[in-house]
């Protein structure tokens, strides 16, 4: 079946530097990436929605410059935390869609656990 | 306004009972999708089972079935003979629009407990 792969699964930095995150699609072609961040016991919240070659859509509230989505190819797509804080300490998630609408279309990465220290 | 609503934040249930999640979405598009995925703590997404809106009938997987009220906008995922194994997080999601133009939103979540 479907696989994306999301690395890393978790990770440490200081405050004040960048991480990135990053989903790859192993056998198939996401035409759409989505990115959640989930806080401890609370929903998947929508970051931004990322289309092949496009600029991504951000969720009201996220601030686009502090998380950089680049989506280059149909099979990998980028979340760099910017110049991270300690309340940038989450599990974030990615998603991705092939277009197919009539049966359940959405693959999941395995997340990554992000500690701002 | 929420577009998913799951009004269960955790439930108890004795093992090989049946249990039922509610959920209840709010659009205006005619085509759009439901889905149920169980969160265990690793976090992962494992997906459950999808019921699309034109659906004529109720989606079932195994030991899962989802309740389809189109009219009542409502979206009950229920599962029989519950096992220990089915502790975990219950989200409740819903994807609106077009290809290229999707989007797909969750509910709060039902953390289900299995008593053994």
């Amino acid at each position: 079946g479907a696989v994306v792969s999301q690395h890393p699964s978790w990770v440490i930095c200081k405050s004040g530097t960048s991480v990135k995150i990053e989903c790859r699609s192993l056998d198939f072609q996401a035409t759409t990436m989505f990115w959640y961040r989930q806080f401890p016991k609370q929903s998947l919240m929508l970051m931004a929605t990322s289309n092949e070659g496009s600029k991504a859509t951000y969720e009201q509230g996220v601030e686009k410059d502090k998380f950089l989505i680049n989506h280059a190819s149909l099979t990998l797509s980028t979340l760099t935390v910017t110049s991270a804080h300690p309340e940038d300490s989450s599990f974030y998630i990615c998603s991705a869609s092939t277009g197919i609408f009539h049966i359940n279309g959405y693959t999941f990465g395995s997340g990554t656990r992000l500690t701002v220290v | 306004a929420q577009k998913i609503t799951q009004t269960q934040p955790g439930m108890f249930v004795q093992e090989k009972e049946a249990v039922t999640l509610d959920c209840t979405y709010d659009t205006s598009d005619p085509s759009y999708g439901l889905f149920w995925y169980k969160q265990p703590s690793s976090g992962e997404m494992i997906f459950l089972i999808y019921q699309g809106s034109y659906d004529q009938q109720n989606a079932t997987e195994g030991r899962y079935s989802l309740n389809f009220q189109k009219a009542r906008k409502s979206a009950n995922l229920v599962i029989s003979a519950s096992q220990l194994g089915d502790s975990a997080m219950y989200f409740c999601a819903m994807r609106e629009g077009t290809f290229g133009n999707e989007k797909l939103t969750f509910g709060t979540g039902t953390r289900l407990t299995i008593i053994p």
